[in-house]
């Protein structure tokens, strides 16, 4: 159980092309998911957390007129990367909260999807 | 959240017990440890956590000092697969729906060597 799976694996676009990519939580429901960049031989970097239903809330630093999030139902998170430019290139990874362990304090985790590889050139 | 320290790197023959280390001397009452691992080009794996007492489960053993300002991953019988790099992770915990941000350190390397 706890799977979360990513689409598209990889991701090679031309400079200026917007890039969507899906998180998926196929059994189970999630009420939060989390959306971290990943740049080579460094760790993850929380971007936003998306709530189903409302506005993401970005990280200090994170533009969101260019990192478009929207979560719309309790197993699919999107996330836009618009206008891609080649520092945009990274490893986008996905995470997602049962809910029903929300508001269980210590018994809460969360579950990653398996990332997907975005290449601008 | 508790800022964590884990050495870069360690090395662990297979077969043999990986005991991955991580202090977290500022960590309050209410904030619980967490241990997840990333294989190379993968997504991190959640593995075990705990707030006080000691944990196991079916992938490892958390050991968590009395004083609460250190921990100890322990995986009984380390394979080749088990390769990754381990991130000890403290966080407080929200009641009533809110949920928490995970914080990712640099974590630790564990080769572990045939």
């Amino acid at each position: 159980g706890a799977v979360v799976s990513q689409h598209p694996s990889w991701v090679i676009c031309k400079s200026g092309t917007s890039v969507k990519i899906e998180c998926r939580s196929l059994d189970f429901q999630a009420t939060t998911m989390f959306w971290y960049r990943q740049f080579p031989k460094k760790s993850l970097m929380l971007m936003a957390t998306s709530n189903e239903g409302s506005k993401a809330t970005y990280e200090q630093g994170v533009e969101k007129d260019k990192f478009l999030i929207n979560h719309a139902s309790l197993t699919l998170s999107t996330l836009t990367v618009t206008s891609a430019h080649p520092e945009d290139s990274s490893f986008y990874i996905c995470s997602a909260r049962p809910w029903r362990l929300a508001g269980l304090g210590g018994k809460e985790t969360q579950y990653f999807g398996p990332g997907t590889r975005l290449l601008v050139l | 959240d508790a800022k964590t320290t884990q050495p870069p790197s360690m090395d662990c023959a297979e077969g043999r017990a990986a005991n991955l280390p991580c202090n977290h001397s500022t960590i309050s009452g209410n904030e619980y440890v967490y241990w997840y691992r990333q294989i190379h080009s993968q997504g991190p794996q959640y593995i075990i956590h705990g707030l006080k007492n000691n944990e196991t489960n079916e992938m490892a053993s958390l050991i968590i000092t009395e004083d609460r300002k250190s921990s100890t991953l322990i995986l009984p019988h380390a394979t080749l697969r088990d390769t990754a790099v381990y991130y000890c992770i403290v966080r407080g915990v929200l009641y009533g729906g809110a949920t928490n941000k995970l914080i990712f350190g640099t974590g630790t390397l564990l080769a572990v060597q045939p």
